[in-house]
C-alpha cells in the first residue's frame, strides 16, 4: 500500500468552478500535509499545509485535514486557466520526520 | 538569493557510465533530499540527509550513492547507470522545525541510452 494515494485526473473544470483535490494517506501518525502545485516541466512549489483538523483557507485555496478518515483535501475557488497544473499531496510522520512522502499528484485543467 | 541550485539540468548517458549531479542550497538548511519523478508516479525519495554528515536511505536508494559534503552541498552519483534511471531529478531543502516546506531545485533531466 502506497503512503499517499491520489487520483491521477485529469479532473476538469470550467473557469470559475470550484475545483475539488483529494488525498488518502496510511499511517496514522502522520501530523504534517502539504499541498504542492507543480506546472509542466517545472519544479513543485509549495501552496498550503495543515497540521490540525478542520480547515484552513488562504486566498482561493482551502486545505481541509480529517485525520479520523485519514483524508485530506485542497479546493481552489474560482479556478482560473493559470491553475492548470498538477497537484502533489504530502505527508511527513513523526517516526521519519524527514521523510516526505508524496502521492502521484492529481493533474488539474481549467478550461476558459 | 538562489535558493537550491542543481547541476547539470540535462544530460544524457550510455548504460554503464557513471556520473554526479550537484546540488547547493544557500538558505542554511540542515535536511536535503534527493527525489525522482517519473511519470504517473510522483516524487519518489532516493537518500536524505537530516543534518551535515548523515544520510539515510529512502523509498528508491538502489544504484544510487550520495555525499553530503557539508552544510550547503548534497551530490548524487550514479556509479553504473542503467535505462531505468531515466528520469528527472529533483534536489531539495527544508529547514528543521518550521512549517517543514521543502524548497526544490529546477531539476534535472537524466536519459541513459
Amino acid at each position: 500500500q502506497k503512503e499517499v494515494e491520489q487520483n491521477s485526473g485529469p479532473l476538469s473544470v470550467p473557469e470559475g468552478a470550484i475545483a475539488s483535490l483529494n488525498c488518502t494517506y496510511s499511517d496514522r501518525g502522520s501530523q504534517s500535509f502539504f499541498w504542492y502545485r507543480q506546472y509542466s516541466g517545472k519544479s513543485p512549489e509549495l501552496i498550503m499545509f495543515i497540521y490540525s483538523n478542520g480547515d484552513k483557507e488562504d486566498g482561493r485555496f482551502t486545505a481541509q485535514l480529517n485525520k479520523a478518515s485519514q483524508y485530506v483535501s485542497l479546493l481552489i475557488r474560482d479556478s482560473q486557466p493559470s491553475d492548470s497544473a498538477t497537484y502533489l499531496c504530502a505527508v511527513n510522520t513523526p517516526r521519519n520526520f524527514n521523510k516526505f512522502y508524496f502521492g502521484s499528484g492529481t493533474k488539474l485543467n481549467v478550461k476558459p | 538569493n538562489a535558493g537550491v541550485t542543481q547541476t547539470p539540468k540535462f544530460q544524457v548517458l550510455k548504460t554503464g557510465q557513471s556520473m554526479t549531479l550537484q546540488c547547493a542550497q544557500d538558505m542554511n538548511h540542515n535536511s536535503m533530499y534527493w527525489y525522482r519523478q517519473d511519470p504517473g508516479m510522483g516524487l519518489r525519495l532516493i537518500y536524505y540527509s537530516a543534518s551535515e554528515g548523515t544520510t539515510d536511505k529512502g523509498e528508491v536508494p538502489n544504484g544510487y550513492n550520495v555525499s553530503r559534503l557539508n552544510k550547503r552541498e548534497f551530490s548524487l552519483r550514479l556509479e553504473s547507470a542503467a535505462p531505468s534511471q531515466t528520469s528527472v531529478y529533483f534536489c531539495a531543502s527544508s529547514s528543521t522545525g518550521g512549517t517543514g516546506e521543502l524548497f526544490f531545485g529546477e531539476g534535472s533531466r537524466l536519459t541513459v541510452l
